[in-house]
């Protein structure tokens, strides 16, 4: 069965410093892996998608992701934080069936 | 294109009441789900569709019940709501197979509902 792990629930960062979301997933077949946020008291945004076309993925508002099989890692960073980047960010994992498992998410703070 | 709506957007129960929440999609896809939010849990799988008449169980599907009689509708189902399916849900949909750029189909997903079960 999938799985995904997040690490750490809650990640502080001052405003212009590097973001490093992580993401580690177990799937028994290569895996489809995305990143969600979450914004408060709103629905989910596809940040970015890993599809077996490229290893380093290039999403949204300058975020990226990189694949690593070896270490099944699918980490999320941004160069330079941003105050509207503070929210929550979903890591999930599909086998291929349009159905998704998800981590259960790492909240960003961003200070100024 | 509207994309996926969910209605309500909030609601309060009584335990042991029963309610549908709606689910619709213009977007003419074979999948639907539909997941719950909870507080450090994620988003958990509680019942998917691959197309009209189809169903199948996700992670937490005790106390919901689902059918898909059209390609647009896919509502959920409280038999009888516990307090213990206080969440937040969220529906969404996604095309079947791979697109002609041969990336995985996302899935969209729609505003949620907040549910609350005293």
């Amino acid at each position: 069965a999938q799985s995904v792990t997040q690490l750490g629930s809650h990640v502080s960062v001052s405003e212009g410093a590097l973001v490093l979301l992580r993401c580690n997933y177990s799937s028994s077949v290569p895996p489809y892996l995305f990143w969600y946020v979450q914004y408060p008291n709103q629905g989910l945004q596809l940040l970015l998608k890993y599809t077996s076309a490229a290893t380093l993925v290039k999403g949204i508002n300058g975020f990226e992701a990189e694949f690593k099989k070896s270490e099944t890692s699918f980490h999320l960073t941004k160069p330079s934080a941003h105050m509207s980047d503070a929210a929550e960010y979903f890591c999930a994992v599909s086998e291929g069936y349009s159905t998704l498992t998800f981590g259960k998410g790492t909240m960003l703070l961003v200070s100024p | 294109n509207a994309g996926v709506t969910q209605t309500p957007k909030f609601q309060v129960l009584k335990t042991g009441q029963s309610m549908t929440l709606q689910c619709a999609q213009d977007m003419n896809h074979e999948y639907m789900s539909w997941y719950r939010q909870d507080p450090g849990m994620g988003l958990r799988l509680i019942h998917y569709s691959v197309g009209a008449g189809i169903t199948d169980q996700g992670e937490v599907p005790n106390g919901y019940n689902v059918s898909r009689s059209t390609t647009e509708d896919f509502p959920l189902r409280l038999l009888s709501a516990a307090p213990s399916q206080t969440s937040v849900y969220f529906c969404a949909s996604s095309y079947s197979g791979f697109t002609s750029d041969s990336s995985y189909n996302e899935q969209f997903f729609g505003p949620g509902t907040r549910l609350t079960v005293l």
